[in-house]
């Protein structure tokens, strides 16, 4: 069965660095989405992407974070200067149409560690 | 914002004893659309059920079902039959049925035990 995959699976990065977290969606899916996890808190929504522009953010997402398609099978999260308050897990998910009742499907998760 | 909790961080059971897990929501919209993901350790979520609001039927996957009470914002996911392979963290999500409601809100989960 088709995944989503996510690399690197474990991320460590000291502050105010760059991070880039890499999505490989499955392959007819559509809609691409970030999420992440706090230790210990809820999964947190972040951006949804649909035909090369995000459709919809949260307060999280804010001008730090950014998203891209850099080719056909790629979907990325940058956080551009990354603070103590970033590290969490991030899933990137995906689904194949816009439709509520349909699943998004995950990807394993990226643990970004900031140090 | 919708709001959905799960009150219990933890919950064990017994190989082939039956579990309920419970999970409630805030919303003041009428259609929405409710899952549960499942996420064994150091793996993706996977979903495990849902069930769309305007249908008054619990859903059910096999050993797999869901108590939906519409009027008391209530999802309880109960699973028949424990079985090891079960054990895993369970979340609980929230999607609007709005053109712009793509989202989905999570709880904090509820981390499963299956005792042999």
């Amino acid at each position: 069965e088709p995944e989503v995959t996510q690399t690197p699976s474990h991320q460590v990065t000291q502050m105010g660095q760059e991070v880039i977290l890499r999505c490989v969606p499955i392959s007819n899916h559509l809609y691409f989405y970030w999420y992440r996890q706090i230790l210990g808190q809820k999964v947190e929504f972040l951006v949804s992407f649909y035909n090369n522009e995000i459709s919809e953010k949260s307060e999280i997402f804010d001008d730090q974070f950014s998203v891209e398609r850099p080719d056909g099978s790629n979907f990325t999260l940058k956080i551009r200067s990354t603070k103590l308050e970033d590290s969490a897990m991030y899933f990137c998910a995906s689904s194949g149409t816009y439709q509520g009742n349909q699943p998004q499907h995950f990807g394993d998760g990226t643990r970004l560690s900031i140090l | 914002a919708q709001t959905v909790t799960q009150s219990q961080p933890e919950m064990s059971v017994q190989e082939a004893e039956t579990v309920t897990l419970s999970c409630t929501y805030d919303t003041s919209e009428s259609d929405y659309y409710l899952f549960w993901y499942k996420q064994p350790p150091s793996r993706q979520m996977i979903l495990v059920i849902r069930q769309e609001a305007y249908k008054q039927q619990n859903a059910t996957e096999n050993r797999f079902s869901v108590n939906f009470q519409k009027a008391a914002k209530s999802f309880s996911l109960k699973i028949s039959d424990s079985q090891l392979g079960d054990a895993a963290m369970y979340f609980c999500a929230y999607r609007s049925a709005l053109d712009t409601g793509n989202q989905f809100y999570f709880g904090t989960g509820t981390s499963l035990t299956v005792i042999p």
